[in-house]
């Protein structure tokens, strides 16, 4: 069965950098794209970014634009995403989410059970 | 800047049938816009019922089902439960690689 494990996850101070992993298994990891998602405390879901299946073709919220960076290592079946330049209002809970199946358009179908990521001085 | 609209909140009576929606501050959403729906209680993440429309992820019951209504995205539930009370999140493909999520609604079985 399809699992996504995310971590990585922490406490950082605002302005600095922290990496995210998600360990893929129970799916040909190398055929998806893949999203990321977060939850802030209290409000709903923001799409974040996402990344096709051979890693050539990726895109961002304009929220975290130049600040974050999706990336995969289809060896290892591990999605990451680089946060650096944190801000307050980057504090959420993190989701992987594999892509449905279909084309670019394919919105998340299998999500991970989420890492906490506080910014705080 | 586009936003995605819900209905805050719902009631439905146990065994009822509800239909929520998904609209676009910009406009209709259409099949293009592959409308996808997601069940959320606290502390979980996100279960997905419903992606491109109206397919079916695995393991959801039929009593879920998704279509276009008018110029919105609509969740249908059926014969509603009392573990159905969760709040759903849909979501839109926009254009070039954005996605856009509704800020949810909240479902009460009452």
């Amino acid at each position: 069965q399809v699992q996504l494990v995310e971590s990585g996850g922490g406490v950082v101070q605002p302005g600095r950098s922290l990496r995210l992993s998600c360990a893929a298994s129970g799916f040909t990891f190398s055929i998806y794209g893949m999203h990321w998602v977060r939850q802030a405390p209290g409000k709903g879901l923001e799409w974040v970014a996402v990344l096709s299946s051979d890693g050539s073709n990726e895109n961002y919220a304009d929220s975290v634009k130049g600040r974050f960076t999706i990336s995969r290592d289809n060896s290892k079946n591990t999605l990451y995403l680089q946060m650096n330049s944190l801000r307050h209002e980057d504090t959420a809970v993190y989701y992987c989410a594999k892509k449905a199946a279909g084309g670019v358009e394919a919105s998340p179908d299998y999500w991970g059970q989420g890492t906490l990521v506080t910014v705080s001085s | 800047q586009t936003v995605v609209t819900q209905e805050p909140s719902f009631s439905v009576s146990p065994g009822g049938t509800v239909t929520l929606t998904c609209g676009l501050n910009s406009g209709s959403v259409s099949t293009n816009n592959y409308p996808s729906w997601y069940q959320q209680t606290p502390g979980q993440a996100p279960r997905t019922l419903i992606y491109s429309t109206n397919s079916r992820s695995s393991g959801v019951p039929d009593r879920f089902s998704g279509s276009i209504l008018g110029n919105k995205a609509a969740l249908i539930i059926t014969g509603a439960q009392a573990d159905d009370e969760s709040t759903y999140y849909c979501v839109l493909y926009i254009h070039s690689l954005v996605w856009v999520f509704g800020g949810g609604t909240k479902l009460t079985v009452l």
